[in-house]
Formats: structure tokens, sequence, C-alpha cells
């Protein structure tokens, strides 16, 4: 099955820097790269994703790369703020027949934004 | 327009008790995923539901079993429960075979003493 590794386990950045986290997947067939920010007690939530026909996507601070040889991917946030502090998970899933996707998941990244 | 829910919030029980989890998907959702996340670790995978059958299988002992009613909500039921088994259960909807992202309840923390 497929497995994801994550890095590092845990970011401390000032404010204003840059954060990049980075994963790597084993299941070449994995087309399906969301990425899901935590916040201590809540639920995890959908930030950006990815498909495996394009290697880059933005949305404001936060964009994703893919890079399909190497099997890895990464998040990065530009101009982080004190409310970007959360845990950050990746994960991968194939595509199934069915469309219905069964995510497996990063051991995840605690991001600490320092003012 | 409701998202997704779960209940209870909280439970406490003991080893070999047997506990039942339920879950509401989002309004319009036909799949219902759960997973269980450890503390200080990413989710996995345990089940997937639609058309009120179990469609994918993570790598989750028998003890795990689910349910799927005709309104698409789900239940997930812990046989012979284990110290291990303690975590923070998440389900996640997605509306149909087309559109795969899958947004997560908040989730119910099983504590086994």
């Amino acid at each position: 099955g497929e497995n994801v590794e994550q890095h590092p386990s845990t970011l401390s950045v000032q404010e204003g820097d840059s954060a990049v986290i980075k994963c790597t997947y084993s299941d070449s067939a994995s087309n399906y790269f969301p990425w899901y920010k935590q916040e201590l007690g809540k639920r995890p939530q959908l930030i950006i994703d990815i498909r495996s026909n394009v290697g880059e996507k933005k949305d404001q601070r936060i964009a994703v790369t893919l890079n399909k040889t190497a099997k890895h991917f990464s998040l990065h946030i530009t101009e982080t703020q004190p409310e970007d502090s959360a845990v950050y998970f990746c994960a991968a899933s194939p595509n199934m027949d069915t469309g219905r996707r069964a995510l497996t998941f990063g051991s995840g990244t605690r991001l600490q934004v320092q003012p | 327009d409701a998202g997704v829910t779960q209940s209870p919030t909280h439970l406490i029980k003991t080893r070999g008790q047997q506990v039942t989890l339920r879950c509401s998907p989002k309004s319009g959702h036909d799949t219902v995923s759960w997973y269980q996340q450890a503390l200080g670790q990413g989710p996995q995978f345990i089940f997937q539901y639609y058309e009120e059958e179990e469609r994918q299988r993570g790598n989750f002992p028998d003890r795990f079993s689910g349910h799927q009613f005709p309104n698409y909500s789900s239940e997930l039921n812990v046989n012979a429960l284990l110290l291990g088994d303690s975590a923070l259960y998440l389900c996640a909807s997605n509306p149909d075979r087309v559109t795969d992202t899958q947004y997560f309840g908040p989730g119910t923390r099983l504590t086994v003493l």
C-alpha cells in the first residue's frame, strides 16, 4: 500500500518568513495530493490540493508543488502569520475506479510562527 | 448547510467493552470514510461506505466494523476495546465519485481505560 513520509516534524519560523513542508510517497499510482491544516482540538481542514496532471498550484499565500518522477510534493507558505500556527498534514491517494478515495496521511508537521 | 457532524464528542470506556460512534455526512454527500488519529500522528484510514456497503478497508482488524444507513449517515463499531484504541475518530464525507475532496467532522475522542 501507499506510504507517505513528511518532514520536518516541527518547524519554527518568524512572522513574515516562508515555511516549506515536504512529503514523499511510495505508490506511483497516487495522483491526488491534498494538504490539511489541523488546529489544536479541531478537525482537519483542507487548505489546498493538487492532482498529478499539474506541477504547481497556488492560492494566495499557499502553494503546492509536485514532482511525479521523484514522488515528492511540497507545501509552501509565504509571509507567514501567527494564525498559520497549526499541524499540517500531507496525504496521497490513488485513483479508484469508483472515484472515491482513501487518503494515506503523513505524520504531520507542527508549524509555529513566532510574532 | 450543516457540515459533517459526529457524536458523541468524547467517550470513556474500559478494556473489553464495545463502542458505537456516529457520523452524519455533509448535506448532499453520499460517501463516508472513517479514520483513526492517535495522539501526535496523522489520521489512518479505517474504511469507507457508500450505497450502504463497505467499499474499501484499511489495515484494521475485524473488531472494527461499520454501517451506513439509507440517509447516508454511518456508524463505527469497535468491539473488545484495547488500550491502543484510544484515539480521535474522524469521519469524512465527499459528495460522489466525481468530487473527491473529503470534508472532515470534528471527531469523537475515545479514551479506553
